[in-house]
């Protein structure tokens, strides 16, 4: 069965960085891709990026794409996502989702349990 | 970029009502909609895809409808489990939510 098991919650201070994993069991890793979501405390969700778990291409909300980066180790079957230069409105839970490879069109059918990360000083 | 606009933003309901959300694109989406419901502390789950496609295992109380700009979910005969926030979400450009819609008990 599909399975998105997420890492750990972080704490961090305002301009530093963090990187959240999702290793994924249970389906062909490379046939995928994974989007990533935030949720910030009483919000909504909010798409933050793409990438292609094969080739590494990626698609960035444009907000965030001067200090967000996304990407994938095949050998692990994990997902990366990095988030720069924090400020307090990043504190939020952060999902990986699974979604098509294409990077077009599907929905996200598998959803990690979500990443709390804190900024504070 | 495509924005996403549901209504209402919250509803009361009891057991075994009817309820419906909508939810608007800002331009034609063709059929790319998806409904997601969120229970607290939980990540989101697939309920339908492509308008009216129900995820495996959603049960056939949850149905969706529309095209182009205009959407909407309906649950008929709603149960204990269904009180949770649900979110549209568009996948023709990218990926954009709604807002989300709460439902609570009445």
């Amino acid at each position: 069965q599909v399975h998105l098991e997420q890492s750990g919650a972080e704490v961090r201070e305002p301009g530093a960085s963090v990187k959240v994993s999702c290793k994924a069991s249970g389906y062909t890793f490379i046939t995928y891709g994974f989007s990533w979501v935030r949720q910030a405390p009483g919000q909504g969700l909010e798409w933050m990026g793409w990438i292609n778990s094969n080739t590494g291409s990626t698609n960035y909300a444009p907000t965030l794409q001067d200090r967000f980066s996304l990407t994938t180790d095949t050998a692990t079957k994990t997902a990366y996502m990095e988030l720069r230069s924090l400020i307090s409105d990043d504190t939020a839970v952060y999902f990986c989702a699974r979604t098509d490879a294409s990077g077009n069109s599907d929905p996200f059918d598998f959803w990690g349990q979500g990443t709390l990360v804190t900024v504070s000083p | 970029d495509i924005q996403m606009t549901q209504s209402p933003s919250s509803l009361s309901a009891s057991v075994g009502d009817k309820v419906t959300i909508t939810c608007r694109a800002s331009r034609s989406i063709t059929n790319y909609l998806n409904w997601y419901q969120q229970r607290p502390g939980k990540a989101p789950k697939l309920l339908i895809y492509s308008v009216s496609t129900l995820q495996s295992g959603v049960p056939s109380r949850f149905s969706g409808s529309g095209s182009g700009t205009d959407f909407t979910l309906t649950i008929i005969s709603l149960q204990p489990e269904d009180f949770a926030t649900y979110y549209c979400q568009q996948s023709y450009s990218s990926w954009t939510f709604g807002q989300g819609t709460v439902v609570e008990v009445k």
